[in-house]
Parts: C-alpha cells; sequence; structure tokens
C-alpha cells in the first residue's frame, strides 16, 4: 500500500473549515484513499474514503486531486469535538490491512 | 447495534501473568482485526480473521501471544507470559466483508499495563 505524508499537528479555530491535507504521490490506479480519526482515548472512527471523485458525507468532505497523488479532508465547521488525530489511509479493495501512519494531530480552538 | 465490544476496558497485572482480551464484533461481521497501539510504534495490525479463521497473524509479536476466535461473536487475545513491554491500548475491530471498500468498525480498546 501507498505511504502518506501528513503534517503532524494543526489548529483550527471553532466553527471554521478544517482542512487537513495528505499526500500520497505513490498511489495505485486502485487504491482508495481513506480517512480515520482517532478522539483520546478511543478507538479510531471511520469518516469517509474515495477513489478519483470528491466525497462528501455527513462528517466531512473528501477532496482527491485529478493526479490522485493529495488529497485533502474538510471539515466544514469544526467543533471542539473534532479535536483528534486524523489518519489519511491508502488501501486496495484486495487487500484488508490499513496501515496507520502518526497522522495529523488537529486541535479546535474555542 | 451496541457495536464492537471488548472487555475488559482496563487490565494492570504484574509480570509473567496470563491475560486475556476479549472481543465481541458486530454481529454479521465476518472479518476480525486486532491492534495494538503504543506511542513508540502507533496502530499495528496483530491478526486478521475471516470467518473464524486466522488469515495473517504476521504481527504477532512472539510466541507469547496467542488469539482464538471459536465463532462468529467471540474472540481472545492471550498474552503468556506478560513483560511489562506488552503495556499497550489493544484494539479490536470488525468488517462486513474484507476486499470490499467496508470500512472497519473499532472497539473502545483495553489499556493493559503490565507492571
Amino acid at each position: 500500500d501507498a505511504k502518506t505524508t501528513q503534517p503532524p499537528s494543526m489548529d483550527c479555530a471553532e466553527g471554521r473549515a478544517a482542512n487537513l491535507p495528505c499526500n500520497h504521490s505513490t498511489i495505485s490506479g486502485n487504491e482508495y484513499v481513506y480517512w480515520y480519526r482517532q478522539i483520546h482515548s478511543q478507538g479510531p472512527q471511520y469518516i469517509i474514503h474515495g477513489l478519483k471523485n470528491n466525497e462528501t458525507n455527513e462528517m466531512a468532505s473528501l477532496i482527491i486531486t485529478e493526479d490522485r497523488k493529495s488529497s485533502t479532508l474538510i471539515l466544514p465547521h469544526a467543533t471542539l469535538r473534532d479535536t483528534a488525530v486524523y489518519y489519511c489511509i491508502v488501501r486496495s479493495p484486495g487487500t484488508y490491512k490499513y496501515i496507520f501512519g502518526t497522522g495529523t494531530r488537529l486541535k479546535v480552538l474555542a | 447495534d451496541a457495536g464492537v465490544i471488548q472487555s475488559p476496558r482496563h487490565e494492570v497485572t504484574e509480570m509473567g501473568q496470563e491475560v486475556t482480551l476479549r472481543c465481541k464484533p458486530i454481529s454479521g461481521h465476518n472479518s476480525l482485526f486486532w491492534y495494538r497501539q503504543t506511542m513508540m510504534r502507533g496502530l499495528e495490525l496483530l491478526i486478521y480473521f475471516n470467518n473464524n479463521v486466522p488469515i495473517d497473524d504476521s504481527g504477532m509479536p512472539e510466541d507469547r501471544f496467542s488469539a482464538k476466535m471459536p465463532n462468529a461473536s467471540f474472540s481472545t487475545l492471550k498474552i503468556q507470559p506478560s513483560e511489562p513491554r506488552d503495556s499497550a491500548v489493544y484494539f479490536c475491530a470488525s468488517s462486513s466483508e474484507v476486499g470490499l471498500e467496508n470500512e472497519q468498525f473499532f472497539g473502545p480498546g483495553t489499556r493493559l499495563t503490565v507492571l
């Protein structure tokens, strides 16, 4: 599976959009981009995933560049409860392994 | 659905003792995963079961670790004998069908401290 690169930490003001970037320059054509987050002391929680097209659900939006070498997770109106470590993972549909990197520690500030 | 259930939530034991962690996956899920999380190594996959059969145990650190899944609704991870370096948070996750896009659902974890 492709490696991902994320900034180690970010701050965001409450109510503003949080944009979390992820680089995955070696991604293969059939590999999906997944985002999970881990709130302190809890198990990781699925947020969203995509292949090529931008995706949106009730939690977030995922923007994938046309060359698929990078993506951005957008939390449109961040709240204090969104403070967590966010993991960007690429995975092919034929495999079961998620390789969790170090993620981005997002702190939402009041 | 109650989600993935793990027990105990916290376990403190002394070096050399046997430790058993338990997991109940989400009903209907046929894939189960055990992970370990430490500050030094992050979140690591230990073992993966599909339809109650261990498929990949390459992440199990050594022979002191063993995992079983006697039926579709129960799995155990056993450490015998335990050592202080086994102190970590152990997560169980389940998924409805590996190979597709389906996400993994994680339990709340068991925080293990070995003194």
